[in-house]
């Protein structure tokens, strides 16, 4: 059984850094694309950043590029998400998500989520 | 960045009826759209993928159809479990998106 679980996720101050963390189980963590995906309480998702399996090839969202940073752990079976210059506009609860073993492959399995709330 | 549009926003129906959603994008995704069922306090679930494939253990009144710019998502007859939101997603170019979603409540 894909499982994706999230952690670290906490309420820090604006301009603060937090990371997080998602352990993977129940496949070849080291054989798929991973992603971020975020959304704001009450709105839709937001594609947050997303990294290849060998950990070199990665892709951000405008809205975090340079604050944010994806990386990943192949020999631990996990991935990350550095964040730092947290906004108020960050707040949201972030999915770790699976893409498909295909061309183009798009997600299929999502953890349950980690709130991170930015506020003073 | 490819812009997805869903329609409607929201529809209400009641159970046994057929729900047809919408996803429009600003430029080709080829066939390479999926298609996600969202309740309250849940992860989104996936549902279709490259436009017309069922997920694993998704039932066969949902199907998925079309490519290039236009798709659709069609629940043949709604049972009591399927009210929820329902979002597009591509992953054919960088950034990758979600359309806004579509609500199914119930009429």
């Amino acid at each position: 059984e894909v499982r994706l679980v999230e952690s670290g996720g906490a309420l820090v101050q604006p301009g603060g850094s937090l990371r997080l963390s998602c352990a993977a189980s129940g496949f070849t963590f080291s054989g798929y694309w991973m992603t971020w995906v975020r959304q704001t309480p009450g709105k839709g998702l937001e594609w947050v950043a997303g990294i290849a399996q060998n950990g070199v090839d990665q892709h951000y969202a405008d809205s975090v590029k340079g604050r944010f940073s994806i990386s990943r752990d192949n020999a631990k079976n996990s991935l990350y998400l550095q964040m730092e210059s947290l906004r108020a506009e960050d707040t949201a609860v972030f999915y770790c998500a699976r893409e498909m073993l295909r061309a183009y492959g798009q997600i299929d399995y999502w953890g349950q989520g980690a709130l991170v709330s930015v506020s003073s | 960045e490819i812009v997805l549009t869903q329609s409607p926003a929201t529809l209400s129906l009641s159970p046994g009826e057929r729900a047809t959603l919408s996803c429009r994008a600003s430029q080709s995704v080829s066939i390479y759209l999926a298609w996600y069922q969202q309740k309250p306090g849940q992860a989104p679930r996936l549902l279709i993928y490259d436009a017309s494939n069922r997920a694993t253990g998704i039932p066969a009144r949902f199907s998925g159809s079309g490519s290039g710019t236009d798709f659709t998502l069609t629940i043949s007859s709604l049972e009591p479990e399927d009210f929820a939101v329902y979002y597009c997603h591509q992953r054919y170019n960088w950034p990758v998106t979600f359309g806004p979603g579509t609500t199914v409540d119930i009429k």
